[in-house]
């Protein structure tokens, strides 16, 4: 089953704006990780925050976590339509050792 | 140096019948782990091999069964296939089970 729930489902933006996505969780983690997916093929992990971060940053990406809400947002600044994909965020449970579970995922588009 | 690869990348069974899909860890990792993906939905956590062993498992019923060789590579096995058993299969590599995951491309498997 699911842990984590992601909001919005789908999300269309025009290129150049930012692009925000939710991601609730409910149980401790030890860390948690985005990953993108291009049209059902490979994940692509993007970023990941650990349970004692609350916000981390790489390149056009913010993460932020908020352990007591058990929530996350991934940040995409400045769009791109390369940035059109499947966006997942997934939970590594304290003492997991890399059992991902997943959330249902964003859908992005980003029109030119 | 190639990454996690996966094969076939499709293949179409018929309901009853038994599946072998097979995967090839990135260079210098030690730690194969498998997924499935519905259509539409996160990947969910299968099992994961080290040192030959199965580690964890996910909640999957024993029709699922892997297989780790000397040189890391790892098959998945699927008997008895039911039409729900139709996803997206991915494995992923990892250096331990701490290290981060590096997903392969997948073998889409659909059951008729």
């Amino acid at each position: 089953s699911q842990q984590g729930e992601e909001d919005p489902q789908a999300l269309s933006i025009q290129e150049g704006e930012n692009a925000t996505m939710n991601c609730s969780y409910k149980t401790s983690i030890n860390n948690l990780q985005w990953y993108r997916q291009n049209s059902g093929r490979g994940l692509v992990h993007l970023i990941l925050i650990r349970s004692n971060e609350r916000e981390k940053h790489s390149g056009r990406l913010r993460v932020t976590l908020d352990t007591s809400k058990k929530s996350s947002s991934l940040l995409i600044t400045a769009s791109r339509a390369a940035d059109t994909a499947s966006y997942f965020c997934a939970t590594d449970a304290a003492g997991g050792g890399n059992k991902l579970t997943f959330g249902t995922g964003t859908q992005l588009k980003v029109e030119l | 140096d190639a990454g996690v690869t996966q094969s076939p990348t499709h293949l179409i069974k018929t309901r009853g019948q038994q599946v072998t899909l097979r995967c090839s860890p990135k260079s210098g990792h030690d730690t194969v782990s498998w997924y499935q993906q519905a259509l539409g939905q996160g990947p969910q956590f299968i099992f994961q091999y080290y040192e030959e062993e199965e580690r964890q498992r996910g909640n999957f019923p024993d029709r699922f069964s892997g297989h780790q060789f000397p040189n890391y590579s790892s098959e998945l096995n699927v008997n008895a296939l039911l039409l729900g058993d139709s996803a997206l299969y991915l494995c992923a590599s990892s250096f331990s089970a701490a290290g981060e995951l590096f997903f392969g491309e997948g073998s889409r498997l659909t059951v008729l």
